[in-house]
């Protein structure tokens, strides 16, 4: 099936830096959310983009739908120990009638202590 | 409060046995989803329903089993031809699969073998 690319895979970063994580496809998307995970929990939705070249915030959260369709960043402002969990990108393909979700698999953030 | 409850949140399977997760929402969402999570990987799905008494198999559904008989409720079982059902399963709902709807997940259960 369809797959996303999401980079990285992890990330080590120091608490106040800026984080950036993106998903790339093959294929055109019309949806991107990006959510987050914590441990023992489920996915909660942080942004949800549907237009292309649209730039949505959420705090220190910022979103954007690439102009090709096929990609989309998520960026994280000055980065606090809360931060700390797995993002989630899951886009949704033009043409599907399904309206089905393909997922990427992750990027975990950890913050250095 | 409006949401998506999972029970249990911890579950143990004996060889050979079915074992059943519960999944109910007061969203009032028609569509509900069930997906697979293993270590290190994201979302796989396992069955979705559009509206009551309908569902279609995702992209892992051998060895599984739904029902939609209420709005609110989409069970999942485990059956006993799934030989590796240890992971993480996330029930998820969204307003419906007509326009593009973000899914609003529960809180998992996860299941091991004994």
């Amino acid at each position: 099936g369809q797959q996303l690319n999401q980079s990285p895979q992890s990330m080590f970063i120091q608490e106040g830096e800026d984080v950036s994580m993106n998903c790339t496809s093959s294929s055109i998307f019309n949806t991107w959310l990006w959510y987050k995970q914590e441990p023992g929990e489920g996915p909660v939705l942080l942004i949800a983009l549907y237009k292309a070249g649209e730039l949505t915030s959420n705090g220190r959260l910022t979103a954007q739908f690439g102009i090709t369709r096929k990609d989309s960043f998520l960026n994280i402002s000055a980065s606090i120990p809360s931060d700390v969990g797995i993002y989630f990108c899951a886009g949704q393909p033009d043409m599907d009638s399904n309206y089905q979700l393909i997922w990427g698999a992750g990027t975990k953030l950890i913050i250095k202590p | 409060d409006g949401g998506i409850t999972q029970s249990p949140k911890y579950l143990f399977r004996k060889e050979g046995q079915n074992v059943t997760l519960s999944c109910e929402q007061n969203l009032n969402h028609d569509a509900m989803y069930w997906y697979r999570q293993d270590p290190g990987q994201g979302l796989r799905l396992i069955y979705y329903s559009q509206i009551v008494n309908d569902f279609q198999k995702g992209d892992i559904a051998e060895g599984y089993s739904v029902s939609r008989e209420k709005k609110e409720s989409f069970p999942l079982t485990v059956t006993s031809a799934q030989k590796n059902p240890t992971a993480f399963y996330l029930c998820a709902s969204s307003l419906g699969l007509s326009l593009p709807q973000p899914q609003h997940f529960g809180d998992g259960t996860r299941l091991s073998i004994l």
